[in-house]
């Protein structure tokens, strides 16, 4: 069983449209969080939830919102995509809020035309 | 605010070589500090930590690093290259005991290791 999912692998859509990803954890734990790591392979923190409760949430544009239906899933959705959004995603999970041990899923690669 | 620095973006071995991965720190307090690994087209996993304690951490795969309050350093080393060791190395840093803070990650360094 993986401990962090994600879907899709790989997204490839026109400028504009609207799209989501999912996450899911089964290590059950309490904090999921939401990363984009760039073309030059930087990662960064984008959101985090607790417990379904929104913890973190980094400067990013409002076309981006995070849904966490319960403490297993974490979705992204990413309205009017725009070509530097364009990236890696990825969906982590730790056993408590402020932990540095995360656990990483595969990664969605979103490719904006 | 806390922030790492690793310095080299690319370090190339020999198999059976000496890794060394370098990562500087800046923290106003006490941090935690944590090497991950990333492997072509998957997630991070967790290579070793820092937490309290002893400041030389043993990790999976052979890796280590040491602690260094006074150098604010964290390297990372492996005495002997493997072939699977090419990989991306990320360095991270959280606050200790902050609830609502987050992993601050370095730009990473790229491992290729040549036979």
């Amino acid at each position: 069983d993986t401990a962090v999912s994600q879907t899709p692998k790989y997204l490839v859509t026109q400028m504009g449209n609207d799209k989501s990803i999912k996450c899911e954890q089964n290590l059950g734990h309490d904090t999921m969080y939401w990363y984009k790591q760039d073309s030059k392979k930087f990662l960064k923190i984008m959101f985090s939830y607790n417990n379904k409760e929104l913890i973190i949430n980094e400067t990013v544009p409002n076309r981006f919102s995070p849904k966490s239906p319960d403490k297993a899933h974490l979705n992204l959705h990413i309205n009017s995509l725009e070509l530097g959004d364009s990236a890696v995603y990825f969906c982590a999970s730790s056993p408590y809020r402020g932990s540095g041990e995360q656990y990483f899923g595969p990664g969605t690669r979103l490719t904006v035309t | 605010a806390q922030s790492v620095t690793q310095l080299g973006s690319h370090v190339s071995v020999s198999e059976g070589a000496l890794v060394l991965l370098r990562c500087n720190y800046s923290s106003s307090v006490p941090p935690y500090l944590f090497w991950y690994v990333q492997y072509p087209n998957q997630g991070l996993q967790l290579l070793l930590k820092y937490t309290t304690g002893a400041t030389l951490v043993k990790g999976i795969n052979g890796f280590e690093a040491e602690f260094k309050k006074s150098e604010t350093s964290f390297h990372l080393t492996k005495p002997s290259a493997h072939m699977s060791d090419a990989a991306e190395y990320f360095c991270a840093v959280i606050l200790a005991n902050q609830a609502g803070t987050a992993l601050i990650f370095g730009k990473g360094t790229t491992l290729s290791v040549s036979s």
